[in-house]
This record gives C-alpha cells, sequence and structure tokens, in this order.
C-alpha cells in the first residue's frame, strides 16, 4: 500500500530535549516536506526536499533541522525544543515538483512541556 | 504562491450540492488550482487541481472562469462524511520547486442529516 508513515504518533517530552520524528514514504517520491498545523494558523511548511541532499526552508524553518540521506526518509530534528513547537505535525510527499498532489502521513501530535 | 481567500465556514444538509468558491485575483499564467480536504487529526488528502474550464473526477468537480481570478470546488450530494475543511492552493507547475507550498485557513464545511 502507498503510504507515508510518521514515528511516533504522539509525543510529550520537556523543554531543550532533542528530538526526532520519523517521515518515510514507500512510493519513490521525489519530493517531501513538513509541515506543522496549528488552530488559527492552518498548515505552514517547515521545510522541504527536493532530492537526496537537497533542502530547502519553507515558512517557518526556525526550530527544527532536516536531512535527507534517502529518498524514502525525511526526518525532522528539534534540537532544543521549546513549548512555541508544540503542534501538529505532518510529514507530506509527492511525486515530482510538478505536481501539488501530494499525499500526507497521520501526523505527529508534539507537546512540549 | 499566490494568496487564497475562502469563506471560513459553510454549512449544508446531506443531499445538497456545495460549492466553495476560492479567490485567486493575482494568479499568474504558470499556476494550477488544486484543492484539498482535511479531516480531524488526519493529514490533508487531495481531491482535484484543474488549469482552466471544468476538470471533474469521482468525487468532485472543479469549475475555473475564463479569468481564472477564481475557483469553485463543488461536491454532489454531500454526506455527513464530508464534514471535513476544505484548502485552495495555487502554484506554479513548472516552478524550480524552491518556493514553499502554503495552504491557506480553508473552508470548514459542516453537513447537517
Amino acid at each position: 500500500e502507498a503510504q507515508v508513515t510518521q514515528n511516533p504518533r504522539y509525543l510529550i517530552t520537556v523543554t531543550g530535549k532533542k528530538l526526532t520524528v520519523t517521515c518515510s514514504q514507500n512510493m519513490n517520491h521525489e519530493y517531501m516536506s513538513w509541515y506543522r498545523q496549528d488552530p488559527g494558523l492552518g498548515l505552514r511548511q517547515i521545510y522541504y526536499s527536493m532530492n537526496v541532499e537537497v533542502t530547502d526552508k519553507g515558512d517557518v524553518p526556525e526550530g527544527y533541522k532536516v536531512s535527507r540521506k534517502e529518498k524514502r526518509n525525511f526526518p525532522l530534528i528539534l534540537e532544543s525544543p521549546s513549548p512555541n513547537q508544540t503542534s501538529l505535525y505532518f510529514c507530506a510527499s509527492r511525486i515530482t515538483r510538478q505536481s501539488y498532489e501530494q499525499y500526507f502521513g497521520p501526523g505527529t501530535r508534539l507537546t512540549v512541556t | 504562491l499566490a494568496k487564497t481567500t475562502q469563506p471560513i465556514s459553510m454549512d449544508s444538509y446531506e443531499g445538497q450540492e456545495v460549492n466553495i468558491t476560492c479567490s485567486h485575483n493575482n494568479i499568474a499564467t504558470n499556476d494550477y488550482i488544486t484543492w484539498y480536504q482535511q479531516f480531524p487529526s488526519q493529514g490533508p488528502r487531495f481531491i482535484i487541481q484543474g488549469y482552466k474550464t471544468k476538470v471533474t473526477n469521482e468525487v468532485a468537480s472543479l469549475f475555473i472562469p475564463a479569468d481564472r481570478k477564481s475557483s469553485t470546488l463543488s461536491l454532489p450530494r454531500v454526506s455527513l462524511s464530508d464534514t471535513a475543511v476544505y484548502y485552495c492552493l495555487v502554484g506554479d507547475m513548472l516552478d524550480t520547486g524552491r518556493r514553499a507550498l502554503t495552504f491557506g485557513s480553508g473552508t470548514r464545511l459542516q453537513v447537517q442529516p
């Protein structure tokens, strides 16, 4: 089954404790991205990657890092999480940059205390 | 991406046709129009995409007038399960991929029995 998976689905952590949210897709898609969703603010793109070793900032990249060492994986790293990064995070992939048909993962609900 | 404007919310009843309009006055020549659906606590799901006139699939129809400054997503005979937030995106299919994909606030559709 074609899908985007994320782990963990739920995470509660404390300020400053580094964490990684994994994202994997099995569709051989070139383009992957991370979004956060907050009430009243909609979905905002954090980082995106057009292919292996190619990443770029989205609208709200501060406080996040990403890497793209393999085509299928695109982990999101919070080096020093803060409470304002409490949010619902989605990973997405699309076949190429010439398509807006994105496939989203199930989401990761992160709480930073 | 071109800025989009949608109604914040809409109400309908089961069995009715629902039309959600998106305004995108500064749409560019190479821009395509894409619509997504999102249920609570789930990632958005691609519905339909078009450039001009009319596009129809098994889920919805997309109407785009000649000036392309707006578009209308039409959902035929909605059911309770169509209650969701609907997002309109406008973007260049031929771009370098180096622009972030931005979702607006969307339209919250509530379908009543």
